[in-house]
This record gives C-alpha cells, structure tokens and sequence, in this order.
C-alpha cells in the first residue's frame, strides 16, 4: 500500500515556465514533508520540507503548498531551468519514529531549452 | 565533511546467491538507514539502525537484514537473492538530534543485479 501518492509520473516543460508535482497522503499522523531531488548516478537530496503547522513554504525557486484538509501537497518550481531537470521524490514521515520516510514513486522532470 | 559514502557502487549476482553491502554514513551521524529503489516503486523503506540497534522495519522478507557497527557504519544482507531483487539500495545517514526532522543524507547507492 502505497502511503503517499505522486503525480504525474513524468513532466515535461519550457525553460522559465511553472513546474507542479503534486503528492496526496492517507494517514493524518504524518507530520513531516520533505520533497527530495534525484541526478542520475547520484543519490537524492533534500530539496525543501514543510510541517503542517504552515500552507506555503518558498525557497528561492522553489514552493512547497500544504493542504491539509485535503490532505495534499505539492511543489511548484518557478522559471525552471534546464539543470532543474532530475527526478522529484516527495516524502512523509511520522513524529518520533527515528528516521523512517514513506516516499513517492517520483516524478522525472524534463526542462526544454 | 565526506558525504555518505556506498560500496560497492555495482554488483551482479546470480539468483540463490547472498550480497552485503556497506555504507559509511557521516561522521558524526548516528542513524543509518536502508532504502530499496525501484521504477516502478520509487524508494521504500528497509530498516534503520540507530546505537547498533534497529530502531524501524519496513514491509520486506527477513531475506533482508542489516547491522550497525560501533562506529555507526552499516551494513545490509540479502541471502537468497531473486531476480526482483535488483534494484538501486540506497543508504542515507542522519545526525539525529532527536528531531523529528532531521535531514537524511544519501550515498549514491549500490546497483544490484540478479541474473
């Protein structure tokens, strides 16, 4: 069972248009929503996360919007870029569990010149 | 500081066969944890280990085990391989700070193949 769900699969933009990604999660504990990056070869790394205590983090390009009520998050990359280009994971976790992360199955970004 | 560092970077088994694989977390990093990363399945949780001891356990067969050493360096086995068995096996360090947020950092992975 799939604990958190990503889409879409695959995406594919224009150099300086909007990237979204969007993850929707079931159980209402988790209290912790990275979104992590992925090259080719390389392993991933955290991007930007979010707690559900707050709607909307920004990080120079990139935006994290939480709804919780929906039980739904996303992240918006502005003005992507060809080096934006690289494989999206998003994640949740519960509290106090140690180091336990439930991931999407990704989301492969393709940025056009 | 040296990144969590994976060895080796590639392997290829035959199914029946058994496979460890290594991982050097930070320095400093107490928690170490597995992930199996497949297309179709993204990443998903094997175990994680914490002051040698494991602290959580994801949905895989006890073909799937691992340990933690005193210098929190990790190591995870599989015995009888099969051929669903190959996949990217990511390990990823954490500082721990008893933080619910704390980052994990991952290596760049070992590829295994069965054949």
């Amino acid at each position: 069972q799939q604990q958190v769900k990503q889409s879409p699969q695959s995406l594919i933009v224009q150099k300086g248009g909007i990237s979204i990604i969007n993850c929707a999660y079931e159980n209402t504990a988790f209290d912790y929503f990275p979104w992590y990056q992925q090259f080719p070869g390389k392993g991933p790394a955290l991007l930007i996360a979010i707690r559900p205590d707050v709607s909307e983090k920004k990080e120079g390009r990139f935006t994290i919007s939480f709804n919780k009520s929906a039980k739904q998050f996303s992240l918006h990359i502005m003005d992507s870029q060809p080096g934006d280009s690289a494989t999206y994971f998003c994640a949740a976790s519960w509290p106090n569990t140690g180091n336990q992360f439930y991931f999407g199955t990704g989301t492969s970004l393709t940025v056009i010149p | 500081k040296a990144g969590v560092t994976q060895t080796p970077r590639y392997l290829i088994k035959t199914r029946g066969q058994q496979v460890t694989l290594s991982c050097s977390p930070i320095s400093g990093h107490r928690s170490v944890s597995w992930y199996q990363q497949t297309p179709g399945q993204g990443l998903q949780f094997l175990f994680e280990y914490f002051s040698e001891t494991q602290r959580n356990k994801g949905n895989f067969p006890g073909r799937f085990s691992g340990r933690q050493f005193s210098n929190s360096r990790s190591e995870m086995n599989v015995s009888t391989l099969e051929l669903g068995d190959s996949a990217l096996y990511l390990c990823a360090s954490s500082p721990d700070r008893g933080l619910s947020t704390d980052t994990q950092y991952f290596g760049p992975g070992t590829r295994l193949t069965v054949l």
